[in-house]
C-alpha cells in the first residue's frame, strides 16, 4: 500500500516568514491533494497536482509535484495568523473513486 | 463543508453497545468515504461507496459495516463498539473523473467524536 510521509510533523514560524511543507511518497504519486484542518473541524481542500513539475498558487499558498522525486512540496509566503492549522496530504490510489492515502500531518502555528 | 452533515457531532457510548453514525448530504454527489482520524495514523479509509447498495471495504473495515440506501445518505454502524474504535469519524464526498482525468478532490464534513467506554 502507498505511505506517505509529511515533514515536518509540526513547525512554529513567526508571522511574515516563509516556510515549506514537504511530502513524500512510497510510490509512483498519480495525484497529489493537499488539505488544511483546523481544530475540531472537517479538512478544506486546498490544490490538486496531476502532473509532474506542475506548480498551483492559490494566494499566498503554492504546492509544487515532482513526479521522479515521488515527492509534493507546499509553501506558504509571508505566513498569517490565518494559515495556523494541520496540512495533510493525500494521494491518489487510482480506481474510479477517489480513496485517497493520506500523510499523517504538518501542524503548523504562527506567532505574532 | 460542501453540503455535508454528520450526525451526531459527539457521542460517548459504553464498549458492547452499537452504535451508527450518519452522514447526509445535498450535493448529489455519487461517491461517499468513511474515514476515521487517529494521532500518529492520519485520515484511514474505513468503507466507501460508489453508488447506492454499491459499497466496498477500505482499509481499517473490521468491526465496522455501512448501508447507502438512498444516493444522499452513508450510513456507518459499529455493531458491538470497542475502546479501539474511540476516534473522529469523517465523512466524505466525491464525483466520478473525467473521462482521462484524475479523480476529483473529497469533500469533507465536519466529522464525529465518538469515546468508547
Amino acid at each position: 500500500s502507498q505511505e506517505l510521509e509529511q515533514s515536518p510533523q509540526s513547525l512554529i514560524v513567526q508571522e511574515g516568514k516563509n516556510l515549506t511543507i514537504n511530502c513524500t511518497s512510497s510510490k509512483t504519486l498519480y495525484g497529489l491533494y493537499w488539505y488544511k484542518q483546523k481544530y475540531g473541524e472537517g479538512l478544506i481542500f486546498l490544490m490538486m497536482l496531476q502532473k509532474g513539475g506542475e506548480e498551483k498558487s492559490h494566494e499566498k499558498i503554492t504546492a509544487k509535484l515532482d513526479e521522479k522525486k515521488q515527492q509534493s512540496s507546499l509553501h506558504i509566503t509571508a505566513s498569517q495568523p490565518s494559515h495556523a492549522g494541520i496540512y495533510l496530504c493525500g494521494a491518489d490510489g487510482r480506481g474510479t473513486a477517489s480513496k485517497l492515502t493520506f500523510g499523517t500531518g504538518t501542524r503548523l502555528q504562527v506567532t505574532l | 463543508d460542501a453540503g455535508i452533515t454528520q450526525s451526531p457531532r459527539h457521542k460517548v457510548t459504553e464498549t458492547g453497545t452499537p452504535v451508527t453514525l450518519r452522514c447526509h448530504q445535498t450535493e448529489n454527489h455519487r461517491y461517499m468515504y468513511w474515514y476515521r482520524q487517529d494521532p500518529g495514523h492520519g485520515l484511514r479509509l474505513i468503507h466507501y461507496s460508489y453508488g447506492v447498495k454499491d459499497t466496498d471495504k477500505g482499509e481499517v473495515s473490521d468491526g465496522y459495516s455501512v448501508s447507502r440506501s438512498k444516493t444522499e445518505d452513508f450510513l456507518l454502524t459499529l455493531e458491538s463498539a470497542t475502546s479501539s474504535q474511540t476516534s473522529v469519524y469523517f465523512c466524505a464526498i466525491s464525483e466520478p473523473a473525467i473521462p482521462s482525468s484524475y479523480n476529483s478532490p473529497l469533500h469533507f464534513g465536519n466529522g464525529t467524536r465518538l469515546t468508547v467506554t
